[in-house]
């Protein structure tokens, strides 16, 4: 079976354009969330969504925003890209929400986003 | 709210050694998870083990063990037989059992595995 998928896996964008990062994840998973990662930290918590609805958001400006659709893949969108939104960006998908022994995260192999 | 300390910047430890990756966390929730992933160098994050706060045992999955203290609030990671592919960045996160779905993460450890 297919794990979490993203993509692009890396791209380079210019300050003040936008950009679109998107995730599939695993198949019969409804929960999708995306993670900011800077160099040299842990992920930071940005968007949470389960069965299409957002379930929480993390300290981030409105530049941030994001969608899921109803075969489950999900968009982050970055509007006005500044040079410090360069990162790592995560999706994770579990089958439910909430941490517990059911629900495992499982996490892809990241969008790697440089702004310039 | 939700902390996750990892003291260890940097651990080595030589092949076929065992090794201990520590973790504390903070929070007033009662159910919770607490997760380990291991991240290399291509950047995904690979899940290792999971412990939940109500669990009675500790959790292993094969060379990974999890040593649970609840009343310190531990939670470290025991990896048995170091193998030079676990050479790689060690985080652990927490989660609270509820419908909101936020893992927290500690700033990681790395770890070298030497011949």
């Amino acid at each position: 079976d297919a794990g979490v998928t993203q993509s692009p896996t890396h791209l380079i964008k210019t300050r003040g354009q936008h950009v679109t990062l998107r995730c599939s994840p695993i198949s019969g998973h409804k929960s999708v969330s995306w993670y900011q990662q800077v160099l040299g930290q842990g992920p930071q918590f940005i968007f949470q969504y389960y069965e299409k609805e957002e379930r929480g958001r993390g300290n981030f400006p409105d530049r941030f925003s994001a969608r899921q659709f109803p075969n489950y893949s999900s968009e982050l969108n970055v509007n006005a890209l500044l040079l410090g939104d360069s990162a790592l960006y995560l999706c994770a998908s579990s089958l439910e929400t909430g941490a517990n022994s059911r629900n495992t995260i499982y996490f892809g192999e990241g969008s790697w986003l440089t702004v310039v | 709210a939700q902390k996750i300390t990892q003291t260890q910047p940097g651990m080595f430890v030589q092949e076929k050694e065992a090794v201990t990756l520590d973790c504390t966390y903070d929070t007033s929730d009662p159910s919770y998870g607490l997760f380990w992933y291991k991240q290399p160098s291509s950047g995904e994050m690979i899940f290792l083990i999971y412990q939940g706060s109500y669990d009675q045992q500790n959790a292993t999955e094969g060379r990974y063990s999890l040593n649970f203290q609840k009343a310190r609030k531990s939670a470290n990671l025991v990896i048995s037989a170091s193998q030079l592919g676990d050479s790689a960045m060690y985080f652990c996160a927490m989660g609270l059992n509820t419908g909101f779905q936020k893992l927290v993460f500690g700033t990681g450890t790395r770890l070298l595995v030497s011949p």
